[in-house]
């Protein structure tokens, strides 16, 4: 166990929609990630947060937002959905001034009809 | 030429065994390199990190790292049947100021009791 977690496990949403993701970091982690898995590759970076600002970000488009809270939890905002953005979305927390390790959650699976 | 690269295997083993997994990198400026381990429909969970060329051991798992030839390798020592799972490697580009790590897709390994 990691202490990162994330809900909801499992999401079925139609082409168009609007999903939220969540995420609760590691105890004292002020930084977090997103990542987006597509079956059968490695996860993929979205964007990175920060003392609840943006200080990074993948080659995603800007449908794909975020937001950090003063408690260092996050959510990951996917508007117009796409059929090729069913994924896992995983996050990961670390601790900015603790090195480079990060912990990933367990990740929820989208599925986009 | 993908960023990091691994084979994708299979690559099986039996019971006992040595595994040997391999991960190239692109960016000779690449400080921290990862190992995580998926097994299948979860997320990913750190084995082992490595910063320094060389070896370095952690129960049955070595991590070896060769920047000259932009190589670093998994080793683990006796292979179990909870062993199988998918292996990623993982770099952290040096130009960062964040903590975005680029994955390889990943190598599947079976041991075979």
């Amino acid at each position: 166990e990691t202490g990162v977690t994330q809900s909801p496990t499992h999401l079925i949403k139609t082409r168009g929609q609007q999903v939220t993701l969540r995420c609760s970091s590691q105890s004292g982690h002020n930084t977090v990630s997103w990542y987006q898995q597509a079956l059968g590759q490695g996860p993929q970076f979205i964007f990175q947060y920060y003392r609840e600002e943006e200080n990074g970000r993948g080659n995603f488009p800007p449908r794909f937002s975020g937001l950090q809270f003063p408690n260092y939890s996050s959510e990951l905002n996917v508007n117009a959905l796409e059929l090729d953005d069913s994924a896992l979305y995983l996050c990961a927390s670390m601790l900015a001034s603790g090195g480079d390790t990060q912990y990933f959650g367990p990740g929820t699976r989208l599925t986009v009809l | 030429q993908k960023e990091v690269e691994q084979n994708s295997g299979p690559l099986s083993v039996p019971e006992g065994a040595i595994a040997s997994l391999n991960c190239t990198y692109s960016d000779r400026g690449s400080q921290s390199f990862f190992w995580y381990r998926q097994y299948s429909g979860k997320s990913p969970e750190l084995i082992m990190f490595i910063y320094s060329n060389g070896d370095k051991e952690d129960g049955r798992f070595t991590a070896q790292l060769n920047k000259a030839s932009q190589y670093v390798s998994l080793l683990i020592r006796d292979s179990q049947p909870s062993d199988s799972a998918t292996y990623l490697c993982a770099v952290k580009k040096p130009s960062s100021n964040t903590g975005k790590l680029i994955f390889g897709q990943g190598t599947t390994l079976q041991v075979k009791p």
